[in-house]
């Protein structure tokens, strides 16, 4: 079945640096794709849903890179703050109407 | 805000002991899902639903745990035996289809003693 692995497991950037979360999946025939973060204590809340083939989307402080040829799916934290500390946590719909799959998650801690 | 509601956000069992959790999902899902998430993070599915019919579940669900979505009442997810191992964030997801955008309750989480 469909394995989707995150990078990196933990990220420590300052204030108005970068950062990019890396998902790659194994399953050619998934077809939506999501980015969740995760405050301490609190749900699961959605940044992105994307379904095209090599998609950029760009949100709020954020990127979104889809490219379904190398299974590759990024979110990139263009200049980082402090409320974005959090847990990220990508999600690969897979065929077959199967639940979602999720990564294991990306720690991140932007540091003033 | 979650307009997906759990309860108990917080429950403390002995081994052995029967844990009960519910969800209320949004108005109007059909689909309800059941993530467990351990302390690294990672997400287990363990059953859905869409209305009261179960779509998916997995081994240990069937197994050890019952859960329900009952007509115009909370869905439930109870472990009918709790082991150490089951301590862990429970997070009730719902809806409008199986495949599509999952909107996530705050959780409950268990400590198994």
């Amino acid at each position: 079945g469909e394995q989707v692995e995150q990078r990196p497991p933990h990220l420590s950037v300052r204030e108005g640096d970068s950062a990019v979360i890396t998902c790659t999946y194994t399953d050619p025939n998934s077809y939506y794709f999501f980015w969740y973060k995760q405050e301490p204590g609190a749900s699961l809340q959605l940044l992105m849903k994307v379904f095209s083939s090599t998609e950029i989307n760009e949100g709020q402080g954020f990127t979104v890179l889809l490219n379904k040829k190398d299974k590759r799916l990024s979110l990139n934290l263009t200049a980082a703050h402090p409320g974005d500390s959090a847990a990220y946590f990508c999600a690969v719909s897979p065929q077959g109407g199967r639940a979602l799959i999720f990564g294991t998650g990306t720690t991140v801690s932007v540091s003033p | 805000n979650s307009k997906v509601i759990q309860t108990p956000r917080y429950l403390v069992k002995g081994q052995g002991q029967k844990a009960k959790m519910r969800c209320i999902p949004e108005k109007g899902h059909p689909v309800v899902f059941w993530y467990q998430q351990n302390k690294n993070n990672e997400f287990k599915f363990l059953i859905n639903f869409q209305n009261q019919e179960v779509l998916q579940q997995i081994d240990m669900t069937e197994k050890r745990f019952s859960a329900e979505c009952p007509s115009n009442s909370p869905c439930s997810l109870e472990i009918q035996s709790s082991e150490a191992g089951d301590s862990a964030l429970y997070l009730c997801a719902s809806s409008w289809g199986n495949t599509g955008q999952l909107y996530f309750g705050e959780g409950s989480k268990l400590t198994v003693l």
